[in-house]
């Protein structure tokens, strides 16, 4: 059975930091892995997705790598803003299932 | 393009009621998801379907049937519903389950059982 776990649970730093969040999974036969952001009583968005033959993938300020042998993946958030504020969760995809971590809440002091 | 919609948006339910949540998609997708999310568990599988007519058990089945007999359209019942049963749904699809493809979600729907 896949478990995902995401550290640190909570994350307050100050505007313009770069951060990392982190990610394992206990099932390496995944599929791709996607990282989604929430805002507070809304969906998700999805922000990235790594295929399992990808190192890492780029989208502006963010980027997300992947190590499918250990079981692990970081999103790197570069320049950190206030609207970068919300719940960030990583997804692993193994046979056909999506199973969701319980998220990373982020908050940026302006 | 609508992408994903879910229907209702908020519901309230008295112990015992039934009740059907509707997603439909229009991408077209294969795949569909139900998942629910409460305070300190995220987000948990209930049901999916790998395609029309097809549905398969998630991480926490119990007390909820579906049924796909549209490719557009994915639904979740509650036969008896239990205060247990009080969350935030959401719905997902992706265009397949490969290695190349992103799941969209829908914005939830509030239920809560009183």
């Amino acid at each position: 059975k896949q478990e995902v776990t995401q550290i640190p649970a909570a994350l307050s730093v100050p505007e313009g930091e770069n951060l990392v969040l982190n990610c394992s999974f206990t099932d390496s036969a995944i599929y791709n892995l996607q990282w989604f952001r929430q805002d507070p009583g809304k969906g998700l968005t999805s922000l990235l997705l790594i295929q399992s033959s990808q190192r890492e993938q780029t989208s502006g300020r963010l980027n997300a790598s992947l190590d499918k042998s250990s079981g692990r993946s970081t999103l790197y958030i570069a320049a950190s803003q206030p609207g970068d504020s919300a719940t960030y969760l990583c997804a692993p995809n193994r046979d056909d299932k999506i199973i969701f971590g319980k998220g990373t809440r982020l908050h940026i002091l302006p | 393009n609508a992408g994903v919609t879910q229907t209702p948006k908020f519901r309230v339910l008295k112990t015992g009621q039934s009740m059907t949540l509707l997603c439909a998609q229009d991408m077209n997708h294969e795949y569909m998801y139900w998942y629910r999310q409460d305070p300190g568990m995220g987000l948990r599988l209930i049901h999916y379907s790998v395609g029309e007519g097809t549905t398969a058990k998630g991480e926490v089945p119990d007390g909820y049937n579906v049924s796909r007999l549209k490719k557009q359209n994915f639904l979740l019942g509650l036969e008896s519903a239990a205060p247990s049963q009080t969350s935030v749904y959401f719905c997902a699809s992706s265009l397949t389950g490969g290695r190349d493809t992103e799941a969209f979600f829908g914005q939830g729907t509030r239920l809560t059982v009183v």
